[in-house]
């Protein structure tokens, strides 16, 4: 089994509001990635944790908060995010950073008004 | 850094024709080339992938080639079925690094 989950599917904030998206592999991956996909776009890497330690953060603003309880879990924290930040948030995973396959969940669509 | 370039970017076929679609990377220190699907409101999906120790490979109706000297590798998709129209993205790394990926081919596939 390959599967990754992403929660929720769909998300709608403002820009004041603070929410979360969050994604779950039970495939005893211990590498996790949170990736950024606009509209016809590849998907942009954001963050990567191995381990459940952060080992590469992409620049990201620091609205988008990262955080990996535990080895099956990885959340992203949003808060104050901007209009332009509407976009297809995709979660990852692979067994290691060493090992390069990855697969990923079916995102989540999300739009700031 | 790596630079993958993808082409084309639009690709129109008629069912039962092959599908190809070609990648070049900058970097000859990467070493493994995996291959997405991605379908409308869907996440990518692996469908292939290859690694530089290997120069072709193949399951079922797709394969994959890699020529390491040229630095390009390309999807080759044979019977095609209005199924496999998507968005198709190659992606080339190294072992710990980033994936770096295509701009993506549309695939469109008519019956």
């Amino acid at each position: 089994d390959t599967e990754v989950t992403q929660t929720p599917k769909h998300l709608v904030m403002g820009m004041t509001n603070k929410k979360s998206l969050k994604c779950e592999q039970h495939m005893g991956h211990r590498a996790m990635y949170w990736y950024k996909q606009k509209a016809k776009k590849p998907p942009e890497l954001m963050f990567v944790y191995s381990y459940e330690k952060l080992s590469i953060n992409e620049s990201v603003p620091s609205r988008f908060s990262p955080e990996c309880p535990n080895s099956s879990l990885l959340n992203l924290h949003l808060h104050a995010l901007q209009p332009e930040d509407s976009a297809l948030y995709l979660c990852a995973s692979s067994q290691s950073l060493v090992t390069d396959t990855q697969y990923f969940g079916p995102g989540t669509r999300l739009t700031v008004l | 850094g790596e630079n993958v370039e993808q082409h084309p970017s639009t690709l129109s076929v008629q069912e039962g024709d092959s599908a190809v679609i070609k990648c070049t990377y900058s970097d000859s220190a990467s070493n493994y080339f995996p291959w997405y699907k991605q379908e409308l409101g869907k996440g990518p999906q692996l469908i292939i992938d290859i690694r530089s120790n290997v120069g072709e490979k193949k399951d079922q109706r797709i394969a994959v080639t890699l020529n390491k000297t040229a630095k390009h590798f390309s999807l080759h998709i044979t019977e095609t079925q209005p199924e496999d129209s998507a968005v198709y993205f190659c992606a080339a790394s190294q072992a710990g690094t980033a994936l770096i990926f295509g701009k993506g081919t549309t695939l469109s596939v008519s019956s």
